[in-house]
């Protein structure tokens, strides 16, 4: 596609329950990034892939958050057994990964856990 | 980290003001960029500048780049309503992209 591509746009889902949020990055485009955003709030690192590899994973707030990606394409961030303070918008960003160039970003994941 | 740290954390202007804002960092870098976020969604990048560079323009912005004093500015001249948003610096070397709690600039028409 054109752009960085996040499903769903919107999740409501109850506390407890998994969650998966998928990120298609732009077709060649060896650098992903996920961010979390919690509401008023900056950007929060989550994990950064280069290839299918995630040199940087140190951002994942807990063992309940894992991301993988495969075929150097599509990721997707699956958070298990959701709390509430898990609501936030989770955006994904990608770059061409030759060197620092600019990110681009999807509309990100609106995640809201009752 | 080369996470950038933006200031004011907010800033209101008139129609028709010019805006500034400013991004300090820590680390060297190879170049800085600015990003624009509108109603809590994505990040759209606006101008990249390069670490040899002083000044670049485009369009109503203008930004500045000390390496010096590892600090860079966003000038947004003739602010209109649609340049309310948040703005975010991304000071970049060969790591992963990070970003600071940015500055909210509300543009009242």
């Amino acid at each position: 596609g054109a752009g960085v591509s996040q499903s769903p746009s919107n999740k409501v889902t109850e506390k407890g329950k998994d969650v998966e949020l998928r990120c298609d990055p732009i077709s060649g485009h060896t650098a992903l990034y996920w961010y979390r955003q919690r509401l008023g709030q900056g950007l929060e690192f989550l994990i950064y892939f280069q290839g299918n590899s995630a040199p940087d994973k140190s951002g994942l707030p807990s063992d309940r958050f894992s991301a993988e990606r495969t075929g150097e394409s599509v990721s997707t961030l699956t958070i298990q057994r959701t709390q509430q303070e898990d609501s936030a918008v989770y955006l994904c960003a990608s770059s061409d990964g030759q060197g620092p160039t600019e990110a681009f970003f999807g509309q990100g994941t609106r995640l809201t856990v009752v | 980290s080369q996470q950038g740290e933006e200031d004011p954390q907010a800033l209101s202007i008139q129609e028709g003001e010019n805006a500034t804002m400013n991004c300090s960092y820590k680390t060297s870098i190879n170049n800085l960029q600015w990003y624009r976020q509108n109603s809590g969604r994505g990040l759209v990048h606006l101008i990249l500048i390069r670490s040899n560079e002083r000044e670049k323009h485009s369009g109503r912005l203008r930004v500045t780049l000390d390496t010096s004093k590892k600090s860079s500015s966003l000038l947004i001249t003739a602010s209109r309503a649609a340049d309310t948003a948040s703005y975010f610096c991304a000071p970049r070397g060969y790591q992963k992209v990070t970003f600071g709690t940015g500055t909210k600039l509300q543009v009242i028409p």
